[in-house]
């Protein structure tokens, strides 16, 4: 079975910390992505990365930054936590072929006060 | 642009009951289209892939269709149990890239 592992499933920040958001998949995919979820907005692309060191924007890449220095692991980084960023964040992959499927993380829920 | 649609928002059903969630897309050129089920505080569970040139794919109890034509797919589920409790969503893959557009979700209730 693919295994998608967020590291951290609650994180309480403060407003200005840099946050750190880790995510690792174990099925050699191609392509990962960062969504977050808020309730009435459902899931919104942040980041999107098809291989090692490439990356593209999503819809809403404002005030986040993303890392992919090794296929298996895909990073968020918030530089500047500000509370409108209080969200759940859900990493998800995919294999490079066109019919694959998409497999989920079980989700960081992040606050910051 | 691509739009997807879950209506009804919200759905509570008898145990036993046999149910349809519905999804509709403004797109018919699509890749793909996955259905999943979200609990609360949880990641996504993916439950059905339908590719763009299938009609139909079955898991156990669940029954997905898809209808390119008419920009429509359905979840089936069957027999339902208090188990299947839980928010319901689809996503289309939209051609030529890797993007999935998600549907807002069906939040499901199976009472005992």
């Amino acid at each position: 079975d693919v295994k998608v592992t967020q590291s951290s499933r609650y994180l309480v920040k403060r407003t200005g910390e840099k946050v750190f958001l880790e995510c690792v998949q174990d099925m050699d995919h191609e392509n990962m992505f960062w969504y977050r979820q808020d309730p009435g907005l459902g899931l919104r692309l942040i980041y999107f990365s098809y291989d090692v060191k490439m990356k593209e924007k999503g819809d809403i890449p404002e005030g986040y930054s993303v890392s992919r220095e090794k296929k298996e692991r895909f990073s968020l980084i918030l530089e500047s936590a500000s509370t409108n960023q209080t969200s759940m964040y859900l990493c998800a992959s995919i294999a490079g072929q066109n019919t694959g499927e998409l497999f989920f993380g079980e989700g960081s829920r992040l606050t910051v006060l | 642009k691509q739009e997807v649609t879950q209506i009804p928002a919200a759905l509570s059903v008898p145990e036993g009951e046999n149910l349809v969630l519905n999804c509709s897309f403004t797109d018919s050129a699509i890749y793909n289209l996955q259905w999943f089920r979200q609990d609360p505080g949880k990641g996504l569970t993916s439950l059905l892939l339908i590719q763009s040139s299938q009609r139909e794919q079955t898991s156990g109890r669940l029954n997905a269709s898809l209808d390119k034509s008419s920009g429509r797919s359905t979840l089936y589920i069957a027999a339902s149990q208090p188990g299947d409790s839980a928010t319901y969503l689809c996503a289309v893959r939209t051609s030529g890239t890797y993007k999935y557009i998600f549907g807002t979700g069906t939040r499901l209730k199976v009472l005992a």
